[in-house]
């Protein structure tokens, strides 16, 4: 079956534009989670969802960051006024429960210039 | 210090060799530690998954587990090319809530050369 797809695939911005990320989860899957992976790194924890249900955003870095999940399905993370230190590839995973394998999209390359 | 610490490599082994791949860890409230494998340009894959202490195999790839150590392996037989890839380690707890919010190390690249 499908995976977990995101768009766009890569996104180049000016610095202080808005951009929105999408995430299409797994069908089914009530769990939808955020991360951020720089080059050489592992991916960092932003943000969980349980069903529409923002749980934790803990690990969003400021207020210029949000996400949504409006009918507990598709996920947008938003970046306001972006900045050259957003730049990263922005990963998003589901999971059928809240303690189930996560798997993870393809992601998007955010660059910010 | 990062909570999960992991040696990033490169490391380059031939094919057919015993690799073991590490990390450790400072939060002894951990109680599930994952193994990901990520292809280039790919999103990580789950490998191996272990609950507390102890050993899983699952054909040629075994989990240890050693929390009075902080430490967890992955050893992987009989190295194949295709097993070249970067392996992300990863943990939670049920102190998030219940929830699997993971924390990675920073992946280590593996190259298998024929």
């Amino acid at each position: 079956g499908a995976g977990v797809s995101q768009s766009p695939r890569y996104k180049v911005t000016k610095r202080g534009q808005d951009v929105a990320l999408r995430c299409d989860p797994i069908s089914g899957h009530v769990s939808l989670y955020w991360y951020r992976q720089a080059l050489g790194q592992g991916p960092e924890f932003l943000t969980y969802f349980n069903y529409e249900a923002q749980q934790d955003k803990s690990g969003l870095p400021n207020d210029r960051f949000s996400a949504e999940r409006p009918e507990g399905s598709i996920s947008t993370l938003t970046i306001q006024r972006t900045e050259q230190r957003d730049s990263a590839m922005y990963r998003c995973a589901s999971s059928s429960g809240q303690q189930e394998t996560q798997y993870f999209g393809p992601g998007t390359r955010l660059l910010v210039l | 210090q990062k909570e999960v610490e992991q040696d990033p490599g490169p490391l380059s082994v031939p094919e057919g060799a015993i690799v073991s791949l590490n990390c450790t860890y400072s939060n002894s409230a951990f109680q599930y530690f994952m193994w990901y494998r990520q292809y280039s340009r790919k999103g990580p894959e789950l490998l191996m998954y272990t609950y507390s202490s102890g050993n899983k195999e699952d054909g040629r790839f075994t989990a240890q587990v050693d929390k009075s150590s902080k430490y967890i392996s992955l050893f992987i037989r009989d190295s194949q090319p295709s097993d070249s890839a970067t392996y992300l380690c990863a943990m939670s707890g049920t102190f998030s809530g219940g929830y699997n919010k993971l924390i990675f190390g920073a992946g280590t690249r593996l190259a298998v050369h024929p």
